[in-house]
């Protein structure tokens, strides 16, 4: 079976700061992907970056960074330089190839909130 | 990026009528859409698997009966409720992957998403 934990519901962070939203997961399977999305609160999910499960290096997508410990079954998203508009839902998400069919299963989701 | 649409973006209707949901990839074509409802402060469940031209895909005590997914062109997919009840009322989101590959890094491109109210 297919899993992803998001523990924390919601998070603050200062504007500028750097924030973590962690995720694990549970696959068997060897071959999958990690992907975190954004929700604000006009419902819309807007695709922030992906990581491979056989990618040597952290993915990055400008002050977006996911820091993959496989061993760990962890993928967490790094926010750098915390802006105002960052305050939104964040989903952690992975698609197992194999196992998983070409279903994206989600996480439960952490809240964001950036204080001014 | 590549961009999926959806109709309408807010519906309120009556018990028992049926409202149906149109999801449309404008600049690309969509092999598999996706069709995933989520409930107010939780995540997104998936619901059913719609590849063109055939039988969707429903997950798990999701009834297939109820939820009616036509997914007849590469660009559209649409989802049927029918006889809608107030437990119906939810967001429903739909998402497509660009046709042809299988690769785990394939990314789902979100419609905005239609939001239900039965009252």
């Amino acid at each position: 079976a297919q899993k992803i934990t998001q523990t924390q519901p919601g998070m603050f962070v200062q504007e500028k700061e750097a924030v973590t939203l962690d995720c694990t997961y549970d696959t068997s399977d060897p071959s999958y992907g990690l992907f975190w999305y954004k929700q604000p609160s006009s419902g819309e999910m807007i695709f922030l970056i992906y990581q491979g499960s056989y990618d040597q290096q952290n993915a990055t997508e400008g002050r977006y960074s996911l820091n993959f410990q496989k061993a760990r079954k962890s993928a967490n998203l790094v926010i750098s330089a915390s802006q105002l508009g960052d305050s939104a839902m964040y989903f952690c998400a992975m698609r197992a190839l194999n196992t998983g069919g070409f279903k994206t299963i989600f996480g439960a989701g952490t809240r964001l909130f950036v204080k001014a | 990026g590549a961009v999926v649409s959806q109709h309408p973006s807010w519906v309120i209707c009556k018990s028992g009528t049926s409202v149906k949901i149109e999801c449309r990839s404008l600049d690309f074509q969509a092999t598999t859409m996706f069709w995933y409802r989520q409930f107010p402060k939780q995540s997104l469940m998936l619901m059913a698997t719609s590849n063109e031209g055939s039988k969707a895909t429903y997950e798990q005590g999701v009834e297939k009966d109820k939820f009616l997914i036509n997914h007849a062109s590469l660009t559209l997919s649409t989802l049927t409720v029918t006889s809608a009840h107030p437990e119906d009322s939810s967001f429903y989101i739909c998402s497509a992957a660009t046709s042809g590959s299988k690769s785990s890094s394939d990314t789902q491109y979100f419609g905005p998403g239609t939001r239900l109210t039965v009252l």
